[in-house]
């Protein structure tokens, strides 16, 4: 199985400021064929299913505000939050869909300093 | 819009089989995968397995093979998933999730379904 490791396992950011947090691949989910890297992102708030941030690691899903970004290549890739909000409160999840059985992250807790 | 709507809560003795339903609208039903995963309390997400709507082929994952089933019914847009032998440690949040594209990942996620499985 691919194992997702991410960093950090918490984070508290102020209001205004930037947010990252990290993913990383036990293999790479870089597909050759197509250049294409199979990480996607989710936001999963509290008592609610979890929602589709960004996909093939750096495109947006339509209607997730542009403050939020995923990028990286191979087997480390990185979700930013530009400018955090308070809605932004919430458990961030990245997954591989390269191959099955398709694994996820153990999850970063955002909150608000 | 496109929903799917799960059923609601059970609680199940150890060695019981639970089955939950989901109920896709707002597309073509056949056209897209459902996928089924699980979230135990206070834990991450886990991945269990495939069902193709149009040809209502499955593919399950290695750790949910032999008591964990997958069938569809195309008159009503519903896919269930059945988890036979339960033990405690299958208490979690049961979701399924639309895979829209080439890639699978998932745009469109049920509201969950709490199994608790308690003696």
């Amino acid at each position: 199985d691919i194992v997702m490791t991410q960093s950090p396992d918490s984070l508290a950011v102020s209001l205004g400021e930037r947010a990252t947090i990290n993913c990383k691949s036990s293999q790479s989910i870089l597909y050759s064929s197509n250049n294409k890297n199979y990480l996607a992102w989710y936001q999963q708030k509290s008592g609610q299913p979890p929602k589709l941030l960004t996909y093939w690691a750096s495109t947006r899903e339509s209607g997730v505000p542009d403050r939020f970004s995923g990028s990286g290549s191979g087997t480390d890739f990185t979700l930013t939050i530009s400018s955090l909000q308070a809605e932004d409160v919430a458990i961030y999840y990245c997954q591989q869909y390269y191959g099955t059985p398709y694994t996820f992250g153990q999850g970063t807790k955002l909150e608000i300093k | 819009q496109v929903q799917l709507v799960q059923s609601g809560a059970e609680v199940k003795k150890p060695g019981a089989s639970v089955k939950v339903s989901c109920k896709a609208s707002g597309y073509t039903f056949t056209t897209y995968q459902i996928h089924w995963l699980r979230q135990a309390p206070g834990q991450g997400l886990q991945w269990m397995g495939i069902m193709n709507p149009g040809g209502g082929t499955t593919s399950y994952g290695h750790r949910f093979q032999g008591r964990f089933t997958m069938t569809r019914d195309t008159s009503t847009s519903t896919v269930y998933m059945e988890l036979s032998s339960l033990r405690s440690e299958d208490t979690a949040m049961y979701y399924c999730a639309r895979k829209r594209d080439s890639g699978s990942y998932f745009d469109s996620w049920g509201q969950g379904t709490q199994v608790t499985v308690s003696s």
